[in-house]
Formats: structure tokens, sequence, C-alpha cells
């Protein structure tokens, strides 16, 4: 079985610019986490999707946004890039609500770096 | 609410000596409690999780955890230190019942000294 793919795996934009992630689940799994990782702030949540529908959402701006499609590929859209936008965005992926105990399976990240 | 303390941010072991991180967790009911590991440049791999079953959990690569719910503690052991743990480990907690996220402790990063 194929693990969480997120593509592309680095990346570097400028301040202002945007930028669009994306995340393929293991196949059968219809929820997607994303999470920013920084030195600084550790693991921070960023928004849940299950079946195409936003559970959960951290506490980020406006300018932090994602989607979920069908096939429950995912995507994250950051906009008006700042520098501490800079991080590591995983990916992660669980099986439906019935057999959700939270267990998540990690992709390996897209590392942003943002000048 | 729900929350994760690890206490601790370095950690450095001999080889072959007790590996031990700690964690704390608040939870406001019965929780789900997870090990991660993290090696550099990768995403994070499950270790073990406690999903209210038997009290001991046993994981990969000769990783143990013991739930305590009167001290709120999910300490990670193993007995003995190789080389290869040298990474970063994550406790995590995810509260049962309705759904929630899943929230991270900040993360040990453990040092194997040859």
């Amino acid at each position: 079985k194929a693990g969480v793919t997120q593509t592309p795996r680095y990346l570097i934009k400028t301040r202002g610019q945007q930028v669009t992630l994306s995340c393929s689940p293991i196949s059968g799994h219809r929820s997607v986490s994303w999470y920013q990782q920084t030195p600084g702030q550790g693991l921070q949540f960023l928004f849940e999707y299950f079946s195409e529908t936003q559970r959960n959402k951290g506490n980020f701006p406006g300018r932090f946004s994602g989607r979920q499609f069908s096939n429950s590929r995912s995507e994250m859209n950051v906009s008006t890039l700042e520098l501490g936008d800079s991080a590591l965005y995983l990916c992660a992926s669980s099986p439906s609500r019935g057999e959700n105990t939270g267990e998540l399976f990690f992709g390996e990240g897209s590392r942003l770096t943002v000048l | 609410a729900q929350s994760v303390t690890q206490l601790g941010s370095h950690v450095s072991v001999s080889e072959g000596a007790l590996v031990l991180l700690r964690c704390n967790y608040s939870s406001s009911v019965p929780p789900y409690l997870f090990w991660y590991v993290q090696y550099p440049n990768q995403g994070l791999q499950l270790l073990l999780k406690y999903t209210s079953a038997a009290t001991l959990v046993k994981g990969i690569n000769g990783f143990e955890a013991e739930f305590k719910k009167s001290e709120t503690s999910f300490h990670l052991t193993k007995p003995s230190a190789h080389m290869s743990d040298a990474a970063e480990y994550f406790c995590a907690v995810r509260s049962s019942g309705g759904y929630q996220k899943v929230t991270f402790g900040t993360g040990t990063k453990l040092q194997v000294i040859p």
C-alpha cells in the first residue's frame, strides 16, 4: 500500500507570492490533516478535512486555506507569503471516522522557504 | 481541552543505556495517546499508541510506554539505546468521544552517545 505522498518536497518562494501544496492520502483513508512544523513552534495544527468538509481548523490567519477533493486528495494554499511561513508542512491521513482513534500516517512533508 | 507536555527538549544517553522520554497529558475525557518518531528530513512515524486496552503498550524498535491515569503520564522507554534511535520524539493526545484533532507535544530530541 502506497504511503502518503506530498508534492513538492522542496520549494522556494519570495514574500508576497502564494503557494499550493498537494497531498495524496493512503488509499481508503478519507481524513487528511495538515500541520506546520517550525523549530520555534513545533507542530501546529492547520486544518483537517473529511469527505471534502473541513472538520477542524487551527489558529492560523485566513491566508492559510485548504480543500479536499472527492478522491480524498487535499491541497493547502498560502497566499501573500511572509518570511515566517518558512516551515515544513506535513500532511497526514487517517482511516474513516468509525475506525479513527486519531492515529495519523504522515507524508515526508513539503519544505517551504520564503525569501 | 487537551494538551501534552514533554519534559526536556533534549535528552542524551549513552549507547546501551536506558532511554526515558517523559510525557504528561491533559484531557477531560479518556484519551488516545501516541508516540511518534521523526528522523531528519522525514515525516513522523508512529512508534506506539494507547487506545484504552492494555496500559503497557509495546511498539516498534523495542520501545514501550505505560499509561498511568493517576499520574496523567505516558512515558516512553527503551531498555538499551542504539545509535539508530537518535531522532526527535513526539508525544500526542486525542480525546476520545466525538471528534477532536490530534495535539502534539513540543518534541524531545534524543542524542545517543557512542
